[in-house]
């Protein structure tokens, strides 16, 4: 299993720029999701999905947009990219086992946002 | 309020050392508990999940707390491999995350 994939591992955009990051795993896991990484910040919860067609919003779901066509992908889009923006962004996945949900994280997209 | 609090350190220690990582979740109904391992550039890894009852894995001990609302990571005789962040987690309907305390054990 390769696990989580992501891709680009890194990226740079211009202000107003669009972009998807992708995301995709091989586990068959039904919950997915994206964070954004910020110094001193920690994980924020963006969006995620607990089934293909189901998504909601995180902590701070502004400004992206996400779709779960397939079990397998889920990509985050950008539709008019800021500074503010300029992040290190994971996909996870994860699956549930006795109640506890285990998550396993992607390598990681680098973005900055000039 | 921040869901998930941690100390962010930096906590300096030397090799052979016991450190304590504490960390402070507000939401009551939370289900589920974890400890991550961040080294630099990468990707956060399961560290270890924290069951009620507090559990250990070789030199490391997780211990939670309902009552009081916090979780704790405890390592026993520090490695100079142990350097890294420490990120907690915690579940309810999503995952969220402390922001993360960093080690360094120093030779």
């Amino acid at each position: 299993n390769a696990g989580v994939t992501q891709t680009p591992k890194f990226q740079v955009l211009k202000t107003g720029q669009s972009m998807t990051l992708q995301c995709a795993q091989d586990m068959n896991h039904e919950y997915m999701s994206w964070y954004r990484q910020d110094p001193g910040m920690g994980l924020r919860l963006i969006h995620y999905s607990v089934g293909a067609g189901i998504t909601d919003q995180g902590e701070v779901p502004n400004g992206y947009n996400v779709s779960r066509s397939t079990t397998e992908d889920f990509p985050l889009r950008l539709l008019s990219a800021a500074p503010s923006q300029t992040s290190v962004y994971f996909c996870a996945s994860s699956y549930s086992s006795g109640g506890k949900k285990t998550q396993y994280f992607g390598p990681g997209t680098r973005l900055l946002v000039l | 309020r921040k869901e998930v609090e941690q100390d962010p350190g930096p906590f300096n220690v030397p090799e052979g050392a016991t450190v304590a990582f504490n960390c402070t979740y507000s939401n009551s109904a939370s289900q589920s508990f974890f400890w991550y391992r961040q080294d630099c550039r990468k990707e956060p890894k399961l560290l270890m999940s924290v069951y009620s009852s507090g559990n250990e894995d070789g030199r490391f001990t997780a211990q939670l707390n309902r009552a009081s609302q916090y979780i704790s990571l405890l390592i026993r005789d520090s490695k100079l491999s142990d350097s890294a962040t420490y990120l907690c987690a915690v579940t309810y309907n999503d995952m969220r995350f402390g922001a993360g305390t960093r080690l360094t054990v120093k030779p």
